[in-house]
């Protein structure tokens, strides 16, 4: 089976660094995605980890640790619209994905 | 041109009733998928067909029953809604990579 544990909200202002972490525990492990959900939007992939270390994709990276089960986002130059939630997903066989519960950043000015 | 598009955005019925959400993906994918998401926002897979064949099937009661008339379509039918069945549902595809593209999701409410 899988869990993902994530921390549920934080605030932060404009211009900051955020880190949202993520550990799992997973029978099948071929790695962790990040997605964005705006309220009321869809999930929309950022990133994806397979091995481990960071990606960097622009104001956004991830990084994973297999041996330890972990993975953050840091979410760096914070902006208004970065205001969603965030969740991490294992990809397990057949590409099956199982989300964690995501956790809600705010932004504020 | 939407890659993946859902119909109905939002549905509206009464316990007991039968409904049923369609999923379109203009992708070329040859892997689609079913999520719900409950009210505190967990998205839990339901279903996965690849290529019009049902590949992963979770435990979902048997009052959903998923169907896939071609790879670029998969469509979702309830019966008997019950208070519990409303949430978000949202269709997927993928490539066979890791990137799943979500469409925009059905607002199912049931009164």
């Amino acid at each position: 089976g899988q869990s993902l544990e994530q921390p549920s909200e934080v605030t932060a202002v404009e211009g900051a660094i955020v880190q949202i972490n993520c550990t799992y525990q997973t029978s099948g492990f071929y790695g962790l995605s990040w997605y964005q959900q705006h309220d009321g939007g869809a999930p929309t992939f950022l990133s994806y980890n397979a091995l481990d270390g960071l990606e960097e994709t622009g104001r956004f990276s991830s990084f994973l640790s297999r041996s330890d089960s972990y993975g953050y986002l840091l979410l760096q130059e914070l902006q208004m619209k970065d205001s969603a939630s965030y969740f991490c997903a294992v990809r397990g066989g057949n590409n099956r994905l199982a989300f964690g519960k995501g956790n809600q950043v705010v932004v504020i000015p | 041109d939407t890659a993946v598009s859902q119909t109905p955005k939002y549905l509206v019925t009464q316990m007991g009733n039968d409904k049923s959400i369609k999923c379109e993906q203009n992708l070329g994918h040859d892997t689609m998928y079913w999520y719900k998401q409950d009210s505190k926002k967990f998205l839990k897979i339901m279903f996965s067909y690849n290529n019009k064949e049902l590949i992963i099937n979770e435990t979902v009661p048997n009052r959903f029953s998923p169907k896939s008339p071609d790879k670029a379509h998969l469509n979702l039918h309830i019966n008997s809604l019950e208070l519990g069945d409303s949430a978000v549902y949202f269709c997927a595809s993928g490539g066979g990579s890791y990137e799943q593209y979500f469409g925009p999701g059905t607002r199912l409410t049931v009164t």
